[in-house]
């Protein structure tokens, strides 16, 4: 296992349309987070799931945003009628547990609303 | 209300002297205390922790020193070097909602010259 997987790692498009990026966690954390990172800031937490129980969600994702993680394996998270704030780039993270010795992140997807 | 905050955007230090990164809490509850490091097109990765009731703890070059009567926390590495170049973003875990996330400051740019 070579650690969390973001697919893909750019993604351009145009204002308007829906986008889905995809997660894959290291196979034995039961937990996976999703987080926005924009210019000068840090990390902003979206939301997180433990196993495929979506158990909490940030109020920065909006009616737009939707997240899956069938199976608790993998996850989704869709933007639909991307706007041009939504530019930012979008990462991924899973722990065993609370996390207490640190997430492990992706390398993120970097999304482009133009 | 920005909880974990890291007032300096940015720190320049030369190869070799010691690199010293602050970051300041509001939130007394916090029960550890974590230092990410990012490098340009990656996610953050876990560099060291710190629990509540410890004062200090030490992995190698990189020491976090803990003040909670200050609601302080830093990040030192001795000596520097210049792979150390790199945001550093200071993260404590939030229990307002479920089981938990981290929340990040808005990051120190380190730069080690040579």
């Amino acid at each position: 296992d070579t650690g969390v997987s973001q697919n893909p790692r750019h993604k351009i498009t145009k204002r308007g349309q829906n986008v889905t990026f995809r997660c894959d966690p290291i196979s034995e954390h039961n937990r996976l987070y999703w987080y926005r990172q924009t210019l000068g800031q840090g990390p902003e937490f979206l939301t997180y799931f433990q196993n495929e129980a979506q158990l909490e969600k940030s109020r920065l994702l909006s009616d737009r945003f939707s997240a899956e993680r069938p199976k608790g394996s993998f996850s989704t998270l869709e933007i639909q009628r991307t706007e041009q704030g939504d530019s930012a780039m979008y990462l991924c993270a899973s722990s065993l547990g609370r996390g207490a010795y640190g997430y492990t992140f992706g390398s993120g997807t970097r999304l482009t609303v133009v | 209300d920005q909880q974990v905050k890291q007032n300096s955007p940015s720190l320049s230090v030369q190869e070799g002297r010691i690199s010293i990164l602050n970051c300041d809490y509001t939130n007394s509850m916090f029960d550890y205390f974590l230092w990410y490091k990012k490098y340009p097109a990656e996610g953050p990765t876990f560099l060291i922790s710190i629990s509540s009731i410890k004062d200090k703890n030490e992995d190698g070059r990189f020491t976090v020193f803990l003040n909670k009567s200050a609601k302080h926390l830093s990040l030192h590495i001795v000596p520097s070097q210049p792979g150390d170049s790199a945001v550093y973003f200071c993260a404590a875990p939030f229990y307002g909602g479920s089981q938990g996330n981290l929340i990040f400051g808005k990051g120190t740019k380190l730069s080690v010259k040579p």
